[in-house]
């Protein structure tokens, strides 16, 4: 079956505070997984993707094979950094796939 | 930038009704996606389109649902008989390589 789990709803961490965004998946092939991030009114956006290996905005994500794992961190989370994440995935390759969502988990950064 | 237009942004209609909701992907994407989320819900794929037809769809995307490409820019999604629990945000998006963009959403309301 192809899923991806985000367990978490809602993280709350104060500004200067590492965040995790734990994102776990299952797929039957070689998955290619993303984070999109969603500011509040705004639309859903690339934020990373694990090909690329890239830091964005301070964030950064390592896929872990072997525990199913892409989880997403920063290690000092500042306010505008609160929005709506979601993990995805699409199959490695597959030009014309589509992308499977996690549930989404809201990240609140308070002052 | 370029960007996934969506319009309306806000549509309400009675049950039963039909609506079309419409999107203009990015002019040189070749691959084209409509998604929806239901509130409190994971963004959930309905369809996929490429080269004039559709090429995958989910459980989701039975006979009341349609899309089209009418003029080569519009891309539109029909619902034929709504019904309330059609009730969701819908997404547009448009990929040219591993990149999806997403259109800002129209919600629908069915009351």
């Amino acid at each position: 079956a192809q899923r991806v789990t985000q367990p978490e709803k809602l993280l709350s961490v104060f500004k200067g505070a590492p965040v995790e965004l734990k994102c776990n998946y299952s797929y039957s092939g070689s998955p290619e997984l993303f984070w999109y991030v969603q500011y509040s009114r705004q639309r859903l956006q690339l934020l990373l993707r694990h090909i690329s290996r890239e830091s964005i905005k301070g964030f950064t994500a390592d896929l872990n094979k072997g525990e199913t794992s892409f989880h997403l961190k920063k290690p000092f989370a500042q306010e505008e950094d609160s929005a709506m994440y979601y993990c995805a995935l699409s199959g490695l390759g597959n030009q014309g796939g589509k992308l499977i969502f996690g549930q989404g988990t809201e990240l609140s950064v308070k002052p | 930038e370029p960007e996934v237009t969506q319009t309306p942004s806000h549509q309400v209609t009675q049950m039963g009704q039909e609506v079309i909701l419409r999107c203009v992907p990015i002019s040189n994407h070749l691959y084209f996606y409509w998604y929806r989320q239901i509130l409190g819900q994971k963004v959930e794929f309905l369809v996929s389109f490429y080269n004039n037809e559709i090429s995958e769809k989910s459980e989701i995307f039975d006979d009341q649902f349609s899309v089209e490409r009418p003029d080569g820019s519009n891309f539109t999604l029909k619902i034929r008989s709504t019904k309330l629990e059609d009730s969701a945000m819908y997404f547009c998006a448009s990929r040219q390589n591993t990149e999806a963009f997403f259109g800002q959403g129209t919600r629908l309301t069915v009351v």
